[in-house]
């Protein structure tokens, strides 16, 4: 079973920061917090991973609660391209370090 | 292109037939995957190959049959399956030594079963 909650769909204006939030209340200290996102049609894309500290990559940000129980994907300045299924996944010992996906957050970039 | 690709890109085939999934994947990775992703449903893992040992097999049918003959190339061998077994088929692969979880995917096989 996923471990993380995350809102069904949000939406965002083009060119706009879109903050993506996910609960993981239960985490424990081996899991990292991976996001992913799926474009339509397409396999799913690593986006960005963490364990404590918060981390920048050229696609997001990923911002951790000090107490690692909740955590946010940012996009700095979303594109129309930007607009697919959001999926913050725990892998860690319990999961026997794989992924399990759960619905993820469909975002929906307005022109 | 994420440097995992998968072949065909669409089958359909029926109840008796006989038909094999390739992925071929070009990042130097040693892990690869197979997951199942119906509608509406999450992706759900079916195999898990580590330097061309399967590690995890989670409770798939045996009509469904991997092989992994090297880092680099993964199959997934279909014999009498059924119309609920139509999804897509996701490859993917990782570097076992950065951990499970960075893993890069290819675009699917889209599976009809009739």
């Amino acid at each position: 079973d996923a471990k993380t909650t995350q809102p069904n769909s949000m939406e965002s204006n083009e060119e706009e920061p879109v903050h993506l939030p996910c609960n993981h209340s239960t985490i424990s200290g081996t899991d990292y917090i991976h996001w992913y996102r799926q474009l339509p049609s397409q396999g799913p894309e690593y986006v960005i991973h963490g364990l404590t500290s918060n981390v920048n990559n050229r696609m997001a940000s990923l911002a951790i609660a000090e107490d690692r129980k909740s955590s946010t994907l940012i996009l700095h300045r979303a594109t129309l391209r930007d607009a697919a299924v959001y999926y913050c996944i725990l892998c860690g010992k319990d999961s026997n370090y794989q992924l399990i996906w759960g619905a993820g957050t469909k975002l929906i970039i307005k022109p | 292109e994420t440097g995992v690709t998968q072949t065909p890109r669409h089958l359909v085939m029926g109840m008796t037939n006989k038909k094999s999934l390739k992925c071929e994947q070009h990042l130097g990775h040693n892990a690869m995957y197979w997951y199942k992703q119906s509608a509406k449903k999450p992706l759900e893992l079916m195999f898990v190959y580590s330097l061309e040992e399967r590690v995890e097999n989670n409770s798939v049918p045996s009509r469904f049959s991997p092989e992994c003959p090297n880092s680099s190339h993964l199959f997934l061998h279909l014999h009498t399956l059924q119309p609920e077994d139509s999804a897509l088929y996701l490859c993917a692969s990782s570097q076992v030594q950065a951990g499970f979880g960075e893993q890069y995917f290819g675009p699917g096989t889209r599976l009809t079963v009739t």
